[in-house]
Order: structure tokens, then sequence, then C-alpha cells
């Protein structure tokens, strides 16, 4: 079983979808990622939580440290969302991370 | 601007070839990573390095070699010993700072033939 889950695999949504996409994990941690890969490769810090919520725009995340819960929330979702959105976590005091194997979001108009 | 370059995008060799991926950063970060994704698999740590002229192996570091002469550079050696070699190859960096975030670049899409 892998450290960090990520569920759905895959998500198609229409646009204008409410969109959730969850991480479970099952290591003591210091911090959360969300992570935004486009279909070119590169990749791109959403946020950094290690409790609580933070919203950037149309982007919401939120973590349960008791319930080892992240879930990342895209409202009124958009084409342009379309990208593979990774969980990672960084245990105890290093700096190194364990990803999830991703979710591919397709948001179709 | 502020950020890390990883060249080339695209790159092909021949069984058997040694195979060097370039990262650099001109961030000041201190800490710089190399990670291997392939498909179906979140990204595993191949090496990282925290300083310069020190470097650890991560959970697959078995095929491949690094250098930190430069802070700013962390060089990634495929060698012929690495056994399925095609990937997605992904550098990144960091300040030492558990609290900051780690910075990727594109990324080297590499494949042997």
């Amino acid at each position: 079983k892998n450290e960090v889950e990520q569920s759905p695999q895959n998500l198609t949504a229409q646009e204008g979808e409410f969109i959730t996409i969850n991480c479970s994990y099952s290591v003591g941690i210091s911090a959360l990622h969300w992570l935004q890969q486009h279909p070119g490769g590169g990749i791109v810090s959403l946020f950094m939580l290690s409790s609580g919520k933070k919203k950037h725009g149309r982007l919401i995340a939120t973590i349960n440290i008791q319930e080892k819960h992240s879930s990342l929330h895209i409202t009124a979702s958009h084409p342009r969302d379309s990208a593979v959105y990774i969980c990672a976590v960084k245990g105890g005091a290093t700096n190194k991370l364990i990803f999830g194997t991703g979710t591919l979001l397709a948001v179709q108009p | 601007d502020g950020g890390i370059t990883q060249s080339p995008k695209y790159l092909f060799r021949k069984e058997g070839q040694n195979v060097t991926l370039s990262c650099e950063q001109n961030l000041n970060h201190d800490a710089m990573y190399w990670y291997r994704q392939d498909p179906g698999q979140g990204l595993r740590l191949i090496y990282y390095s925290q300083i310069v002229n020190d470097f650890q192996k991560g959970d697959i570091a078995e095929g491949y070699s690094v250098s930190r002469e430069k802070k700013e550079s962390f060089p990634l050696t495929v060698t012929s010993a690495q056994k399925n070699p095609t990937a997605f190859y992904l550098c990144a960096s960091s300040t030492m700072r558990g609290s900051d975030t780690q910075y990727f670049g594109p990324g080297t899409r590499l494949t042997v033939l």
C-alpha cells in the first residue's frame, strides 16, 4: 500500500463544476503539498499546508491532521484547469517528499 | 527571472551509453533534488544534495550518479547500469527551511533506444 493515496485517479468534469480531489496518507508529516503538472510536464506548487485551510483564487486546500486526509477543491472549473494534480507529504524533519500517483483532471467546455 | 532550468527537454540515447542531464538554479537554494517519473507512479527520489560537495542517495539511486561542485548546478548521469532508463526526469530545489516548498524544473524526457 502506498504511503500517499489519491482519489480519484481520473476525473472528467464539465466547465463550471465544483471539483474535489482527495489525498490520504499513512505517515506522520510536517507538511502536505498540492502540485499541478501540465501536459508539458512542468510542475507548479499550488499549496503547502500543515493545518486548516488555504485559498488561492478558485482553489481551496484543506487538511485534517487527525484523519490524515487532505482535499483540493476547484470552484467554477475551467478547461485550463485540466492537468495532473499531485499530493505530496513531507515527513518529519527532512525536506524529502513522498508523492501520490496523481489525479488526471479533464475539464470539458 | 529566478528559476530552475533543465536541458535538454528531450533526449535520445542508444542502449549502453551514459548520458548526463543538466539542472541549473539561480534561486540561491542550498538543497537540490532529482526525481524520476514513470506512468502510473508517483515521483521517486533518485538523489538529493543539501550542500555543495555533498549528496545522498534517494530511494532509487542504483544506476545513477550525481555531482554538486557548485551551488547552482546538480547534474545527473544515467549510466549504462540503469536497467530501465527511459523516463521523465525532474529536478527541484529548495531552501533548507522546512517551511519552504520545492521548486521544480521543466523536466527532461529521456528515451533510450
